[in-house]
């Protein structure tokens, strides 16, 4: 049974840097068969791609993020981690990550439970 | 990128049939065949009901069917149940990206 488990600081401030990891279980992050994905949604709102990345370090991210995000993968640990520097208040929202099977693009067909982020002082 | 537009509500009685559209353009639905759809109850994570445009994963009701025409994708649900009460999106590729629709809120009568 494929599980992803999001975890990080619930609140962070205004201009800091937001960081989360997803961890997996069930599946290696190693097999090459997927991509490794952020998504959030901000309270009451849609969803909206972050992002995501490949287990050989390759990654992609929505342009309207990319000057701000960075994401890593740890495959010793079978973990991948979203870094968001500058944030805002818009930058609240529930966070997930989610595994999208390779070259079958959005098909996410795994997703942790989501973490809520909210950035305040 | 722009999001994709969805109807903010559909509604219908049990036992009816009602279809969600996703608008896009000739980056996104128009030029790929990747058009995912999501279920979503409140407070929970979204879930995978169609994807690239007509393929159900296993487990998945065969009353959720997807198809494509042009720059519109569309989403329709048989059989109308109680259970299908929930936020619905859609998705689709463009280039090295993926573009969420805002959302339909469906609703059983």
């Amino acid at each position: 049974q494929v599980q992803l488990q999001e975890s990080g600081p619930g609140l962070v401030k205004p201009s800091q840097t937001l960081s989360l990891t997803c961890s997996v279980s069930g599946a290696s992050i190693n097999t090459g068969v997927y991509y490794w994905s952020w998504i959030r949604q901000n309270p009451g709102k849609g969803l909206e791609w972050i992002g995501n990345i490949y287990y050989r370090g390759t990654t992609y991210s929505n342009p309207s993020l990319r000057s701000r995000v960075s994401i890593l993968v740890d495959t010793s640990k079978n973990q991948f981690s979203l870094r968001l520097r500058s944030v805002t208040a818009a930058d609240t929202a529930v966070y997930y990550c989610a595994r999208e099977v390779g070259y079958s693009y959005g098909n996410f067909d795994y997703w942790g439970q989501g973490t809520l982020v909210t950035v305040s002082s | 990128q722009s999001a994709l537009t969805q109807p903010a509500s559909v509604s219908g009685s049990p036992g009816q049939s009602i279809t969600i559209s996703c608008t896009g353009t000739s980056s996104d639905i128009g030029d790929y065949n990747f058009v995912s759809w999501f279920q979503q109850h409140p407070g929970k994570a979204p879930k995978l009901l169609i994807y690239e445009v007509t393929n159900r994963p296993s487990g998945v009701s065969n009353r959720f069917s997807g198809s494509k025409s042009g720059n519109t994708a569309s989403l329709t649900i048989s059989g109308l149940q109680a259970e299908d009460e929930a936020d619905y999106y859609c998705t689709s590729y463009i280039t090295n990206s993926r573009v969420f629709g805002g959302g339909t809120k469906v609703t059983v009568l």
